[in-house]
């Protein structure tokens, strides 16, 4: 069965220094899809950076990148020059690829809590 | 990215009641998901609506206690029946983005539920 593995609950970071969430996944998929959430405390989730299998490159977006490590099966979160407005809840979720009427199930980790000090 | 509109955004229920929670998407998209979250929980999946078809629901979940409609191609909705307050929860909705980006999932702001 497919599992994502977030071992960090919380996390402390500077402001302005960077940040590393880690994200471990257990797939026998050969294409699959890796997500990085946010869920500030008014819960919405917002949609922060994705990963496809077979990427060559890490993604970025902003001042998010993924860390890809396809075989160590992991796909780490780097914020960089964080702001005080990172704080908030980050999931990390995979999507099975499934060809029978393309359902994108999202199967998320237990998620990091993000606490960013001035 | 896809705007998705969700309602009621909070709610305080009586056990027993129901509450219906809407999601409008702003374009047309295939699938709509419904997710739960627990208190301190992450999320799960309780069922995928598509436009035209009985809803699809996962392991737990079941059409009696969470009845989906799925109208059109813009809006679903997901009833929380004879509610306990075990159903205090988080229910978003979700959607594959339009065009080139299908690959991310988009969610709305979620409705936090909390039945007395």
């Amino acid at each position: 069965a497919q599992k994502i593995t977030q071992t960090q609950p919380g996390m402390f970071v500077q402001e302005k220094e960077a940040v590393t969430l880690d994200c471990t996944y257990d797939t026998s998929d050969q294409s699959y899809g890796l997500f990085w959430y946010k869920q500030p405390s008014s819960g919405e989730m917002i949609f922060l950076i994705y990963q496809g299998s077979y990427d060559e490159q890490n993604a970025t977006e902003g001042r998010y990148s993924l860390n890809f490590q396809k075989a160590r099966k992991s796909a780490n979160l780097v914020i960089s020059a964080s702001q005080l407005g990172d704080s908030a809840m980050y999931f990390c979720a995979m999507r099975e690829v499934t060809f029978s009427g393309g359902y994108n199930k999202l199967i998320f980790g237990a998620g990091t809590r993000l606490a960013v000090h001035p | 990215s896809a705007v998705i509109s969700q309602k009621p955004s909070r709610d305080i229920c009586q056990r027993g009641t129901s509450l219906t929670i809407q999601c409008q998407v702003d374009s047309q998209v295939t699938m709509m998901f419904w997710y739960r979250q627990q208190p301190g929980q992450s999320l799960t999946l309780i069922a995928t609506a598509n436009q035209g078809s009985e809803a699809t629901y996962e392991s737990g979940f079941v059409i009696d206690k969470f009845p989906i409609s799925r109208p059109n191609l813009t809006f679903s909705t997901l009833t929380v029946s004879n509610m306990s307050p075990e159903d205090s929860s988080i229910y978003l909705c979700s959607v594959i983005g339009p065009g080139g980006s299908g690959e991310k999932l988009f969610f709305g702001s979620g409705t936090q539920l909390s039945v007395l």
